[in-house]
Parts: C-alpha cells; structure tokens; sequence
C-alpha cells in the first residue's frame, strides 16, 4: 500500500546535539513539507519542497534544514540552533494542485 | 493567505449528526475548502475538499454556501472513532504547491 513513513516515532537527544527526522512516501507525490505542532497548537510549517533538489523555507525554518536528494525523501534536520525543538514533527507529501496531503504519523521529538 | 474561523470546541451526541461550521469569508475564486481532521497523537487526515458543489464521500459531507463566504462539514452519524480535532483550510490550487496553513481547528467532543 502508497504512504508515507516518518522514523523513528519516538525520538530522544541531548540538548546541543543535532538530529535528523526521517520521511519517506512512496505515492510518487511531487511535494512535500515538515511542520512542527506544540501541545494543544495548530501545525506551523518548517520547510516544503515542491521538486527534487528544491525547497523552501517555512514560517518557522531557524534552527531547522532539509534537503531534497530524491524524489520520495524528505529528511529534517533539527541542529543545536533550534531554542525549542522539543514538539511533535509531521511530514506530508502531496501532487500539485488541489489535492490533498497524506500525513505521517509523526515523530515526537524530546531534548533533555 | 485567505483565513477560515472554525469555533474552538463542539459536542455531539453519538450517533447523531454533526455539522461543523467554517467561515472564510475573504475566499477568492481560486481556493478550494479543504477539511483534514486529527486523531489524538496521529498525524492529520484529509476528509474532502471542494470548490463550489456540494461534496460527498465516504466519510462526510460538505456544504459549501452559494457565496463561498462558509462551509459546513457533515458527519452523518457521530461515533466516538469521530473524537478528534477537525481543521478547515484554503488551499489555492493554480499556484503550484502554495502550502496549507493549519489554524487551531474545532476541538470535536462526542458523548456516548
């Protein structure tokens, strides 16, 4: 079955070192984006890319990169530059147009 | 971007009708009503979208005003699998991948 697979679901690091969130969609979608959503938030956007080795900046992008190498991955990184990266991290891929998005199930992101 | 307002929090009864209001007021030609909801600690789900028809699917239904000034999402008999946040959204379908932007949605409670 088509979907999208964020990993790990649960992440822990230390404060000061960077990480990096997996993402992956085999729906042969053209674009995807990372948001980061704060308890009892809505979703804010990190980064999105609508091409292979293209992507934007977001509302929220310092502290935060990507990179775009193939068409179904999507990675984000979270570097010690971050003030708060403690939050829930949500991947989504979509085809251009007025369709929607297809979600991962996220990662839970703590910082200790 | 174009904005909807969406009350912050709703009850129903399980196994009755449930509308879902969502003013968008500024909506312009080109923006599609998008409805995604979210499960407790789950990434968002995309319930349906339209332009300007009524739209039917599987899981609900939409309403959408002959001005396009407000929607109205239906689930036609509430469980409590329905428990979650519920989002409406503009998406702008002739600018490429513009990204959705996520307010704080409608908080849905349902009572068994």
């Amino acid at each position: 079955d088509g979907g999208i697979t964020q990993s790990p679901k649960y992440l822990f690091r230390k404060e000061g070192q960077n990480v990096t969130l997996s993402c992956e969609q085999n729906l042969n979608h053209d674009a995807m984006y990372w948001y980061r959503q704060d308890p009892g938030q809505g979703l804010r956007l990190i980064y999105y890319s609508q091409i292979v080795n293209d992507f934007q900046k977001g509302d929220i992008a310092e502290g935060y990169s990507v990179s775009r190498e193939k068409k179904e991955s999507f990675p984000l990184t979270v570097t010690s530059a971050q003030k708060n990266p403690t939050a829930f991290y949500l991947c989504a891929s979509s085809w251009t147009g007025e369709y929607g998005y297809t979600f991962g199930s996220g990662t839970r992101l703590t910082v200790v | 971007d174009a904005k909807t307002t969406q009350p912050n929090s709703m009850e129903s009864n399980e196994e009755e009708p449930v509308h879902l209001p969502c003013n968008h007021s500024t909506i312009s030609g080109t923006d599609y009503i998008h409805w995604y909801r979210q499960l407790p600690s789950q990434g968002p789900e995309y319930v349906i979208h339209g332009l300007t028809s009524n739209v039917n699917n599987r899981m609900a239904s939409l309403a959408i005003a002959e001005d396009r000034k407000s929607s109205t999402l239906i689930l036609h008999r509430a469980t409590l699998r329905d428990a979650a946040v519920y989002y409406c959204i503009l998406r702008v379908s002739n600018s490429g991948n513009t990204p959705l932007v996520f307010g704080k949605g409608t908080r849905l409670s349902v009572i068994a």
